[in-house]
């Protein structure tokens, strides 16, 4: 079935340092990885997205890497700051046609960057 | 250009009862989906709408069940309420075809918080 999981559950920096979150999903068919980041008390928000045709992305301080054959993607972010505090979500979403997709969660990944 | 907007924030109901939750797209999105999120988990995909038809479900139960209206804001109902359906209720929209290679994005709202007791 289709399953995203999400390492490591909770992560602590030092401002300034870099943190990195790893997912791995099942389904070789899935073809959209989006990130999102989830303040308290609100909805989640897309931060950074790539596709199955590119191995890279990067904007700013956050980059994203997918290995197709491992079936891997990654959230890198540099410079952390204590405002990059919020829980993350890894997602994929599987094939469906040319139309937006349902997407599957990972467990998501509390980052704690200390001042 | 207002984004994802749900109604309302928060919503106590008691075992047994119905309740529906509102969501309004984002200006030129035309697909809904709902999702619910546990605490402490990631959101589980409920139901997509789009031109007013359900086009994908979830692993719910068809006490929940939606609708999409012609300006293609949405409805989530569910019934007769468990314990276990308290929750983050998320709304998110997007087009339902790309117009470009950045296409698929979903947006979500700021959810309705459903607590059963």
């Amino acid at each position: 079935g289709e399953n995203v999981e999400q390492h490591p559950s909770t992560l602590s920096v030092q401002e300034g340092d870099s943190a990195v979150i790893k997912c791995t999903y099942s389904d070789s068919a899935s073809n959209y990885f989006p990130w999102y980041k989830q303040e308290l008390g609100k909805g989640p928000q897309l931060i950074i997205d790539i596709r199955s045709n590119v191995g890279e992305k990067k904007d700013q301080r956050i980059a994203v890497t997918l290995n197709k054959t491992a079936k891997h993607f990654s959230l890198h972010i540099t410079e952390t700051q204590p405002e990059d505090s919020a829980v993350y979500f890894c997602a994929a979403t599987p094939r469906y046609g040319g139309a937006t997709n349902k997407l599957i969660f990972g467990t998501g990944t509390l980052l704690a960057v200390q001042p | 250009d207002a984004g994802v907007t749900q109604s309302p924030t928060h919503l106590i109901k008691t075992r047994g009862q119905q309740v529906t939750l509102r969501c309004s797209p984002k200006s030129g999105h035309d697909t809904v989906s709902w999702y619910q999120q546990a605490l402490g988990q990631g959101p589980q995909f409920i139901f997509q709408y789009y031109e007013e038809e359900e086009r994908q479900r979830g692993n719910f139960p068809d006490r929940f069940s939606g609708h999409q209206f012609p300006n293609y804001s949405s409805e989530l109902n569910v019934n007769a309420l468990l314990l276990g359906d308290s929750a983050l209720y998320l709304c998110a929209s997007s087009p339902w075809t790309p117009k470009h290679s950045s296409g698929y994005e979903q947006y979500f709202g700021p959810g309705t918080r459903l607590t059963v007791t």
